[in-house]
Formats: structure tokens, C-alpha cells, sequence
């Protein structure tokens, strides 16, 4: 079945260390995205990648770091410097920008 | 930049009622997207409506975009319509999220 799939479901960090969410899909889009998501509130962007080997800072970048080496693979790492990365982590895909926007099943990510 | 307001922020119903979703936009956007978030957390697309009106069963979509402001309409509501209802408007590439409307189907 075509689809994006996140993984972990449910990621665990230390203080001081980084940690890797993984995020693929099937579905041939072109673009892909990162979204955090905090209890109550809506999405907020931290990345977007029109094309492979190519992505933009959303509004929250900071303490966050992503690649784009494959079409199907939009790997999101949270870095030490992001001093509150409690949250829920979305995945999304289109595409192309401006198109609508699929989602992943999250990842919920807590400090320990 | 562009705001994004829902109304209201919760919604509580008895099964087979109807209800009406607002989200008012500050500036003129590319589109508009309606997501139901469930309470596992799975985003779905409900609709991609810049302007006029769409239907999809029980759910329906209108968008002025003239006045800044599209509605969801949900028609003889299920207990699985639960969850929250964002609304999503795109503007330079990005989507700008609003802060959701919560409802909930009681049996």
C-alpha cells in the first residue's frame, strides 16, 4: 500500500543527546515536510524539501537538522541545542507544494 | 504574517446532530485544507478547497476566499467524528495551522 510511514512510534532522549526520526515515503512526491505539534495546539513547520538534495527552514528550525539524499526519505534529527524537543513529531508529503498534504502516523518523542 | 482562527474551540454534541466549523484567514492564501486529527493523533485530508464549495458524504466544505473564511459542515454526526478539526491555509509554500476546533460525539 502506497503511504508515509514514521518511525518510532515512540523515541525516548537523554539530555545532551540527538536522536533521528525517520520518515519514508512510497507515494512518488516530490515534496516532504516536518511538523511539531504540542499538546492543544495546531502544526508548526521546522523543515520543507520541494526536491530531493534541497530544503528550507520552516518557522521553528532552530535545534533541528534534516537531509533529503533520497526522494522517498526525509530523515529529521533533533539535535542538543533544542532545549524542549518534548512533542509529537509529523511527517507529511505532497506532490509537489501547493498540493495537498498527506501525513505519518507521528512520533512521540520524551526526555528522559 | 497570516493568522488563522477557528471557532469554536470545542464543540460537544449528541450523535446525529449536525454542526458547522468556521476558520477565518487574515490574508489572501493559495489554499485551503481541512484535516480531522483523531484522538490517536492520525492526521487525515478532508478537503483542498481554495474557493467554492465540496462534499464528501456526511462532510461537506465551503470556502469564500473574497471574505476570508471557509466553513466545514458535518451532517448526522457519529461518535467516530470525534477528534480535532484543523483548518490549514497555504502561503508561500508553507501551511499556516489554526488551533483547531474540538468536538465531541456523545452516543
Amino acid at each position: 500500500d502506497g503511504g508515509i510511514t514514521q518511525s518510532p512510534k515512540y523515541l525516548f532522549r537523554k539530555e545532551g543527546q540527538n536522536v533521528t526520526l525517520s520518515c519514508e515515503q512510497n507515494l512518488n512526491h516530490d515534496a516532504m515536510y516536518w511538523y511539531r505539534q504540542d499538546p492543544g495546539q495546531g502544526l508548526r513547520l521546522i523543515y520543507y524539501s520541494q526536491i530531493v538534495n534541497d530544503f528550507q527552514k520552516g518557522d521553528i528550525a532552530e535545534g533541528y537538522s534534516v537531509s533529503r539524499e533520497k526522494k522517498e526519505s526525509f530523515p529529521l534529527t533533533v539535535t542538543s541545542a533544542q532545549k524542549n524537543p518534548t512533542a509529537f513529531y509529523l511527517c507529511a508529503s505532497s506532490k509537489q507544494v501547493n498540493q495537498p498534504q498527506h501525513f505519518g502516523d507521528g512520533t512521540r518523542l520524551s526526555i528522559l | 504574517g497570516i493568522q488563522v482562527e477557528q471557532s469554536p474551540p470545542d464543540l460537544i454534541l449528541q450523535e446525529g446532530a449536525n454542526s458547522t466549523l468556521r476558520c477565518n484567514f487574515s490574508d489572501s492564501v493559495n489554499n485551503l485544507q481541512w484535516f480531522h486529527q483523531n484522538p490517536w493523533g492520525q492526521l487525515i485530508n478532508l478537503f483542498y478547497i481554495p474557493s467554492g464549495t465540496k462534499q464528501n458524504g456526511r462532510l461537506s466544505a465551503t470556502t469564500v476566499a473574497t471574505e476570508r473564511y471557509s466553513l466545514l459542515y458535518i451532517s448526522s454526526s457519529q461518535t467516530t467524528d470525534s477528534g480535532v478539526y484543523f483548518c490549514a491555509v497555504e502561503q508561500n509554500y508553507q501551511l499556516i495551522w489554526g488551533a483547531g476546533t474540538k468536538l465531541i460525539i456523545k452516543p
